[in-house]
């Protein structure tokens, strides 16, 4: 079957660094995607990665290495609006999203 | 409107009852998908459309129906509600097509159903 793990739940203070781990095992693989959802509200894209390495996009980066199955989103000099959920999700061999269960990351000052 | 347009954003029905979640969209998008997020699972696809004129059955369509008569509007009708249908339902689009199916989604605000 096909599966994305991520952990539940992650606290971090603000102005730190943290790391959201997802690792996966699908029918395929077409690319793999990190979106950020805020309580109540709807899921909104953060990036893409569809070859191994490291995309940078301010202060937010993601990394895949297709060979081990993982991703990680990389958040830096956090602020309070980024407590939110982080979702990870993988376009499978029939290009269907595939999705992790998200990990709610909790910024305390 | 601007993007995707969801309703209504909340209800509380009756199990036994008919409801059609209503979904808009004015970006011309092909795909259009149906979601519904429960507490400790992912998004879980319902139904979706890869263009006007067709559906196509996601991962628990079961208790669900939709259709997609125009590019713009993708309802989703529950025929006889049924509490485990209790979710938050997310309608998303994106472009499709010659535009390729890239995975990257635009999502609606989300309905909150309620089935007692």
């Amino acid at each position: 079957g096909q599966n994305i793990d991520q952990p539940t739940e992650m606290t971090a203070t603000e102005g730190a660094i943290v790391q959201i781990n997802c690792t996966y095992q699908t029918s395929g693989f077409n690319g793999l995607f990190w979106y950020q959802q805020h309580a109540g509200e709807a899921p909104t894209f953060l990036s893409y990665n569809v070859l191994d390495g490291l995309e940078e996009k301010g202060r937010f980066s993601s990394f895949l290495s297709r060979s081990k199955g993982y991703s990680y989103l990389l958040l830096k000099e956090l602020q309070m609006k980024d407590s939110a959920s982080y979702l990870c999700a993988v376009l499978d061999s029939n290009y269907q999203l595939i999705w992790g269960a998200g990990t709610k990351l909790i910024i305390k000052p | 409107i601007a993007g995707i347009t969801q309703a209504p954003t909340s209800q509380i029905l009756a199990a036994g009852r008919r409801m059609t979640l209503r979904c808009t969209q004015d970006m011309r998008h092909n795909a259009m998908y149906w979601y519904r997020q429960d507490l400790g699972l992912g998004l879980r696809l319902i139904h979706y459309s890869n263009t006007a004129g067709t559906t196509g059955k996601g991962e628990v369509p079961d208790g669900y129906s939709v259709s997609r008569a125009n590019t713009d509007d993708f309802p989703l009708t529950l025929a006889s509600a049924v509490p485990s249908q209790t979710s938050v339902y997310f309608c998303a689009s994106e472009a499709g097509l010659a535009g390729g199916y890239t995975g990257e989604l635009f999502f609606g605000e989300g309905s909150r159903l309620t089935v007692l």
